[in-house]
């Protein structure tokens, strides 16, 4: 069973759209990281939600963490077409020990088409 | 470039040859660790180091493969006697101390290995 489910898995819009895209998880989470991954590179930390109920905006980028520290969102705003990638949401369980240790969904891949 | 570095960010390797995978941390980072993204598969914790300290390593397989961070010098991920299922992208995070909470990772570009 994944722990962490992401979707939608692939999301093919045009420029200027918004979107949504979604992570849920069956556990309760200390904290939530959202990444983005391009094509061959590694990923690069967009934000850390740790609040329950938190939204964080990043210019045209909106990360909102539910309440019940079990699911969060990422909302972009007219899309650009240097917002393709892969879009990861990792997640730290929300027990001692290993907190260093970050679990993965597998990802959106948001496509952007001019 | 301050960033992780990864080096060859392409390795291609016969079956039954050895794979070694560095990558030199955020410089003033001493925490390190090695991620697994297989295709169709998201990112896999694969083991973490301090200098000279294997912290965890239980994400990675316990045959055939090895990490070391020594004092000097790079973080190395070792396979030995690669096998086709070990193709992957191979990827190496840093931070400052032991991530958690706020703190996220510093990922490199990734080593992208190709077992023929």
């Amino acid at each position: 069973t994944q722990l962490l489910e992401q979707s939608p898995q692939f999301l093919s819009i045009q420029e200027g759209e918004n979107l949504t895209v979604y992570c849920n998880s069956s556990s309760v989470f200390s904290s939530l990281q959202w990444y983005r991954q391009e094509p061959g590179e590694g990923p690069v930390l967009l934000v850390t939600v740790v609040t329950g109920g938190e939204v964080k905006k990043l210019k045209r980028l909106t990360f909102q963490f539910g309440d019940a520290r079990k699911d969060s969102s990422l909302h972009i705003t007219a899309a650009q077409t240097g917002d393709t990638g892969l879009y990861l949401c990792a997640l730290r369980l929300n027990s001692g020990g290993s907190n260093y240790k970050l679990t993965f969904g597998k990802g959106t891949l948001l496509t952007v088409n001019p | 470039n301050a960033g992780v570095m990864q080096n060859p960010r392409h390795l291609v390797r016969r079956r039954g040859q050895e794979a070694r995978l560095r990558c030199s941390p955020v410089k003033g980072h001493s925490h390190v660790y090695w991620y697994r993204q297989l295709p169709e598969e998201g990112l896999k914790f694969m083991v973490y180091l301090q200098k000279e300290n294997i912290i965890d390593e239980s994400g990675m397989p316990k045959e055939r493969f090895s990490a070391e961070f020594p004092k000097e010098g790079p973080s190395i991920l070792r396979i030995q006697q690669v096998v086709r299922g070990d193709s992957a992208a191979y990827f190496c995070a840093s931070s400052p101390l032991e991530v958690g909470g706020l703190f996220g990772y510093t990922f490199g570009s990734g080593t992208r290995l190709t077992v023929v």
